[in-house]
């Protein structure tokens, strides 16, 4: 299996655009976690599925962020509309049950 | 309320010499914890993990302990290598079936000094 795989690796919007982050967990995980990067805060857990469905998303910071796993293959983090504050670097993560999760390499987002 | 902390953002060691993480958590239904390193431009890999039954599991150069009376857990690595300068995150996993959601600690920068 390729592992975790984010796209795009780098983006850089302007303020006010709409941003989509997409995800393809390794296959045959359950559980699907979107993390945000920051020096201030770590790595800060936003949303967290399982076999498909939300189960917590109060990391979520606004109505801005939404996010959605329409399959088992394929997750999206959209930021709408995005603002300077959000660039963060931002992970997707994957796991099979208790055991360890695996992370994609992240997509680095910078609104200017 | 950070559930999960480590107090040192940064720590300098000698190659060749031990390398001591440490990490305390506040809730003590957490029963599993792991360790994950990251390199620059990299999504963190995992490096090891101990279930909350047992106080001490290793792995090569890599021993994580488990304290649970104090709530605290450390990762060693002995001998240290210039490879291993990376950022190094704990994490822990709630109890209860279902409950997959991992906290992570804010993140101890290792440098090992050649």
């Amino acid at each position: 299996d390729a592992g975790v795989i984010q796209s795009p690796r780098h983006e850089v919007t302007e303020m006010g655009q709409e941003v989509t982050l997409r995800c393809k967990p390794i296959s045959g995980h359950n559980s699907l976690f979107w993390y945000r990067q920051t020096m201030m805060r770590g790595l800060e857990l936003l949303i967290y599925f399982n076999n498909n469905v939300p189960i917590d998303d109060s990391g979520m910071p606004e109505d801005r962020f939404s996010a959605k796993m329409p399959n088992a293959s394929f997750s999206t983090l959209k930021i709408q509309p995005s603002e300077p504050r959000d660039s963060a670097v931002y992970f997707c993560a994957s796991r099979l049950m208790a055991r360890e999760a695996f992370f994609g390499q992240g997509t680095r987002l910078t609104v200017v | 309320d950070q559930q999960v902390k480590q107090n040192s953002p940064s720590l300098s060691v000698q190659e060749g010499r031990i390398s001591i993480l440490n990490c305390d958590y506040t809730n003590s239904m957490f029963d599993y914890f792991l360790w994950y390193k990251k390199y620059p431009a990299e999504g963190p890999t995992f490096l090891i993990s101990i279930s909350s039954i047992k106080d001490k599991n290793e792995d090569g150069r890599f021993t994580v302990f488990l304290n649970k009376s104090a709530k605290h857990l450390s990762l060693h690595i002995v001998p240290s290598q210039p490879g291993d300068s990376a950022v190094y995150f704990c994490a822990a996993n709630p109890p209860g079936a279902g409950s997959y959601q991992l906290t992570f600690g804010k993140g101890t920068k290792l440098s090992v000094i050649p």
